[in-house]
């Protein structure tokens, strides 16, 4: 049972740009979600997806877009990186959207240069 | 005023030693509160979970709130190396379409041995 799994671990990007990093999850959860997290900033949310088909923007949704690919996967893209997206980017699940407990995966580390 | 505000640390701590983790809150809609911990490079999982005021207690850890004065505490008892972690406190309102979670910045604790 791998929990969520994410890929790529560590990408290096040049401006300009684009990836998609992407999740899945094998707990049959309808939840998923992607995080940034920076120093001194703690996590803040970037998109959700309350369930199979939907998908809403969080805290910080700018430079991004998502995809809910089915109900494992969950894909990040950065269309065209900026260096203000360094980050250490995690991947999340829930069972329910009003499930408190969420499951997060090991993180990609991104540096844009 | 930020939602939530957590001291960063960080904080170091000899091995058997009580620590008080702390988070402040200004939204008073904030009903589920939780714990995470996030060791060196690696995703948050869960800790502990309290959902309104009151005190909750795990083996050696208890998680007070105290909604009256919007704070939070995790305390940890006869504290060991292997504690050593970021500490990330998490809030949510309750029902509706509020399944955001507002995480603080975390407290990075060191026990040494």
């Amino acid at each position: 049972n791998a929990g969520v799994t994410q890929t790529p671990k560590f990408q290096v990007l040049k401006t300009g740009q684009s990836m998609t990093l992407q999740c899945a999850q094998d707990m049959n959860h309808n939840s998923m979600y992607w995080y940034r997290q920076d120093p001194g900033m703690g996590l803040r949310l970037i998109y959700y997806s309350a369930s199979e088909g939907t998908t809403d923007k969080g805290e910080v949704p700018n430079g991004y877009n998502v995809s809910r690919l089915n109900k494992r996967e969950f894909s990040l893209r950065l269309e065209s990186a900026a260096p203000s997206q360094t980050s250490v980017y995690f991947c999340a699940s829930s069972e329910t959207p009003v499930r408190y407990e969420q499951y997060f995966g090991p993180g990609t580390r991104l540096t844009v240069t | 005023q930020k939602e939530v505000e957590q001291d960063p640390g960080p904080l170091s701590v000899p091995e058997g030693a009580i620590v008080s983790l702390n988070c402040t809150y200004s939204n008073s809609a904030f009903q589920y509160f939780m714990w995470y911990r996030q060791y060196s490079r690696k995703g948050p999982e869960l800790l502990m979970y309290t959902y309104s005021s009151g005190n909750k207690e795990d083996g050696r850890f208890t998680a007070q709130v105290d909604k009256s004065s919007k704070y939070i505490s995790l305390f940890i008892r006869d504290s060991q190396p292997s504690d050593s972690a970021t500490y990330l406190c998490a809030m949510r309102r309750s029902g509706g379409s509020n399944y955001k979670l507002t995480f603080g910045k975390g407290t990075l604790l060191t026990v040494n041995p």
